[in-house]
Parts: structure tokens; C-alpha cells; sequence
């Protein structure tokens, strides 16, 4: 079975700082792996997705994050923190075509917090 | 832009009471599903629906749940008897293809409080 693990349930970084948010993935095919964004009372966004046509995948609001087969990884990253980053991320990976409908897998979430 | 619409956004219920979440899925989207977020906790899979049977379903789905697609636009989740660890984030999600990309769209959620 797939899963994914996100290092750290909480990361504070300074307006302006690199933001970064770790994932692992566990998986016997090639994975989708996506990031969602969930800001407070709200429902779940993507941010982006890794489909395997790019390793470096680029999203919304500035994020990305680098697909790492070697170390089984899927960080995001963000070269410069806004306040408005401060939500809840998460990592999460897409059950295979072996079934009817691919679900997806979702990590333990990472809150972010932004100091000013 | 098109969007996943769920209603309630929040409702209360006594325990042992028959709970309806409703969801419109993207209209021309073929894979509906199901997901809960207990406060504090992960996003967490209940079950996925597909050409009007469930396609899968996780340990959670137990009998007191069930999902029905009464018409060509909604998409239900119903608590036969809720109990108090039904209170969650309920998200409905949906999906062009199954087997694309896995992307889904999600709606904003329906909280259920159960007392």
C-alpha cells in the first residue's frame, strides 16, 4: 500500500524566509504525488501535482516542490514566506489504477505558522 | 470556474440521529468520493463511487454509512444512527477520470457535530 509521511506536524518560519515542508513517500510503482493547502474553516486546494512528465513541479502562490526518486521524497518549498502562507499542508499520494477509481492517500498534515 | 458545492456547511445532531451530507459534484466528472478530517487529525479516505456503485471503500465505511447518487447532480453521504465519533469534516471530492492523474477536486466541507 502507498502512504506518505510528512516530517513535522508544525513549522514557524519568518515573513520572508524559505519556506520548507518535508514529505516521504512509500510506494512499489511510480507515484502521483500532490500537495494540498487547507487554510482555516476552508476545504482542501492543490497547490500542485507530480505526474512524472517534470521532477521539478511548479505550483500556486509561489510553491514547488522537487520529485526525488533516489530518496523517495516530495518536499515543497517556497523561496519567500507571506503571511498569507499560514494554513495546513498536505502531502499526499494516488492510490494506483488497480481498482476503479484511484483515491488519494493523504499525510498527517504540517501546520505552518508565519511570524511577522 | 467549476466547483465541488456541499451542504450543510455545519450540522448539529443529537447521537442515534439519521444524518444526509449533500454534495454537487464538478458536472462533468465521473468519480465521486467521500473523505472525513476528525479535528486535529489527517484527511482520511471513506469511499469512492463510480458509474452508480461504490468502487471501493476504507474500514471506516461501515453499515451505518451509505452514498447514493439520487439524481444526475447530487451526491449523498448518509449516518444511519450517528455517534459521537462521527463528529468531523466531511469533504466531498470528485474526479474526471479515475485513472488519470488522481486529481481530485474537493468541496469546502460539511462539519457534522454530533451531541
Amino acid at each position: 500500500a502507498q502512504s506518505v509521511t510528512q516530517l513535522g506536524s508544525h513549522v514557524s518560519v519568518s515573513e520572508g524566509a524559505l519556506v520548507l515542508l518535508r514529505c516521504n513517500y512509500s510506494s512499489s510503482v511510480p507515484p502521483y504525488l500532490f500537495w494540498y493547502v487547507q487554510y482555516p474553516n476552508q476545504g482542501l486546494q492543490l497547490l500542485l501535482k507530480y505526474t512524472s512528465a517534470a521532477t521539478l513541479v511548479k505550483g500556486i502562490n509561489g510553491f514547488e516542490a522537487e520529485f526525488k526518486k533516489s530518496e523517495t521524497s516530495f518536499h515543497l518549498t517556497k523561496p519567500s514566506a507571506h503571511m498569507s502562507d499560514a494554513a495546513e499542508y498536505f502531502c499526499a499520494v494516488s492510490d494506483q489504477p488497480v481498482s476503479s477509481a484511484s483515491k488519494i492517500i493523504f499525510g498527517s498534515g504540517t501546520r505552518l505558522s508565519i511570524r511577522p | 470556474e467549476p466547483e465541488v458545492t456541499q451542504t450543510p456547511s455545519h450540522q448539529v445532531t443529537q447521537m442515534g440521529q439519521e444524518v444526509i451530507l449533500r454534495c454537487v459534484p464538478i458536472s462533468n466528472h465521473l468519480y465521486f468520493y467521500w473523505y472525513r478530517q476528525i479535528l486535529g487529525q489527517k484527511v482520511e479516505f471513506l469511499v469512492s463511487f463510480y458509474n452508480n456503485e461504490i468502487s471501493e471503500k476504507s474500514e471506516i465505511f461501515d453499515d451505518q454509512f451509505s452514498v447514493e447518487r439520487p439524481d444526475g447532480s447530487n451526491f449523498t453521504l448518509k449516518i444511519r444512527s450517528t455517534k459521537l465519533e462521527d463528529s468531523a469534516m466531511y469533504f466531498c471530492a470528485s474526479s474526471v477520470d479515475g485513472r488519470d492523474t488522481g486529481e481530485l477536486f474537493f468541496g469546502e466541507g460539511s462539519r457534522l457535530t454530533v451531541l
